[in-house]
């Protein structure tokens, strides 16, 4: 069970926008900011958004973050294949004093 | 660029103690900016942070794990460590390790996981 809550799959087609969501409380995303992680099959997660909504350099602007009150967003334009991935929000926790993930979502490009 | 590598055994009996070293490459470990920590993901699941420690030694655990980790770190090897004991088939996963900056706590640098089975 993951503090943070996210929709376990989602798809769309080449060149639509998605959007995936996170949940979280108080004490994680209400008071502290969030990240965004890709991992694609059979790899290591990547970061692709810390700070609610800052890319990392080399991270495509087709990504971007949002949030508000204790959720979080993350969107994907112009979707493409190579998006197919596990992605997975992320925010400190002032109860844990630690990092708490959401339990990912499924991103599946028909 | 800086890289982390996870190295230590890939298979653990139950009830015995899990053992990894992460070694960090084109960077130094005593960075005043940054914790390293450890992350985990049983097969088919999601993550799950492990703990984290700076530099100077000061740590944090997951409470639902601390009784059984222990986090240390060697500057002058650039390398840092994680114990686990009493482990069990639910500790069967891919151990991640990675860099995380102190002011948001993102994860921005990540090894590329060893994969640790627990079985006898």
């Amino acid at each position: 069970q993951s503090v943070l809550t996210q929709a376990p799959s989602a798809s769309g087609t080449p060149g639509q926008r998605v959007t995936i969501s996170c949940s979280g409380s108080s004490s994680n995303i209400g008071s502290n900011t969030v990240n965004w992680y890709q991992q694609l099959p059979g790899t290591a997660p990547k970061l692709l958004i810390y700070g609610n909504n800052q890319r990392p350099s080399g991270v495509p602007d087709r990504f971007s973050g949002s949030k508000s009150g204790t959720s979080a967003s993350l969107a994907i334009s112009g979707l493409q294949s190579e998006d197919e991935a596990d992605y997975y929000c992320a925010a400190w926790d002032d109860s844990l004093s630690g990092p708490v993930f959401g339990g990912g979502t499924k991103l599946t490009v028909l | 660029q800086l890289q982390l590598q996870e190295s230590g055994p890939g298979l653990v009996k139950p009830s015995e103690t899990l053992s990894l070293t992460c070694t960090v490459s084109g960077g130094s470990i005593s960075s005043s900016t940054y914790y390293w920590g450890w992350i985990r993901q049983p097969p088919g699941k999601g993550l799950e942070w492990i703990g984290s420690i700076y530099y100077s030694g000061n740590t944090y655990y997951n409470p639902s794990l601390k009784s059984r980790v222990t986090i240390s770190v060697d500057t002058s090897k650039n390398q840092f460590s994680l114990k686990l004991s009493s482990v069990t088939a639910a500790d069967t996963a891919v151990y991640y390790c990675a860099r995380m900056t102190t002011v948001t706590g993102h994860f921005d640098y990540w090894g590329q996981g060893t994969l640790v089975t627990v079985s006898s």
